[in-house]
């Protein structure tokens, strides 16, 4: 099955400084979502990546999908406290509806 | 567009009792997928529906889980005599078509289940 690793698995910073966040699989990704949870709420999808070398960007938050399709990562410019929650990519490796997910970034922004 | 409505956001049983939890897609989906969120543990699949049909259950625990998604109406998710380790939250997600690549699920804000 497809494992999906997630570093770091919690991450605080200050507000205002940048961060990376990485999913790497143990197998070629078709297609790899992230999404956000904030802290007892539900998921927001924040995009999705298909193609290796894709790179998305969502208001401050970019995500990328490396050539060899085996990682993504997520960046966060000028981190705000806004951004603070659960970072979770997904993928689904067997294109049959059943979404493997990391174990999820958790990040704290301090004001 | 209302997203994907979950209800009820919060509920409490005691061992032995019923829950029962209620998933309305996104207008326009037809495509539903429960998610359980154990704590301080990640996602996973439990089961794929369309309406009328369940397509995979294969993450669905064999016994007390069940799963329905009439032609009308929202999708349930039912777990009888339900135990302290079903205490989680769940989530549903849509879609407008068959999920994977290239298609998005999108996720309800979740019920979570405190099992006394």
């Amino acid at each position: 099955s497809q494992e999906l690793e997630q570093s770091p698995q919690s991450l605080i910073v200050q507000e205002g400084k940048n961060l990376t966040i990485n999913c790497t699989s143990s197998k070629t990704l078709y297609g790899l979502y992230w999404y956000k949870q904030k802290y007892g709420e539900g998921l927001i999808f924040l995009m999705m990546l298909q193609k290796g070398g894709e790179e998305k960007s969502h208001e401050k938050i970019t995500a990328k999908l490396d050539e060899k399709k085996q990682q993504s990562s997520l960046h966060i410019t000028a981190s705000q406290p806004s951004h603070a929650g659960i970072y979770l990519c997904g993928a689904d490796p067997y294109n049959n509806n059943d979404m493997r997910f990391g174990a999820g970034t958790r990040l704290t922004v301090k004001p | 567009n209302a997203g994907v409505m979950q209800n009820p956001r919060h509920l409490v049983r005691r061992r032995g009792q019923e829950a029962r939890l209620r998933c309305s897609p996104m207008k326009g989906h037809s495509h539903v997928y429960w998610y359980r969120q154990l704590p301080e543990e990640g996602l996973k699949f439990m089961v794929y529906l369309q309406k009328e049909n369940i397509i995979d259950e294969s993450g669905m625990p064999k016994e007390r889980f069940s799963a329905e998604f009439p032609k009308e109406g929202p999708s349930i998710l039912r777990i009888q005599q339900v135990v302290r380790g079903d205490s989680a939250a769940y989530f549903c997600a849509s879609s407008p078509k068959q999920g994977g690549l290239g298609e998005t699920q999108y996720f309800g804000p979740g019920t979570r289940l405190l099992v006394l």
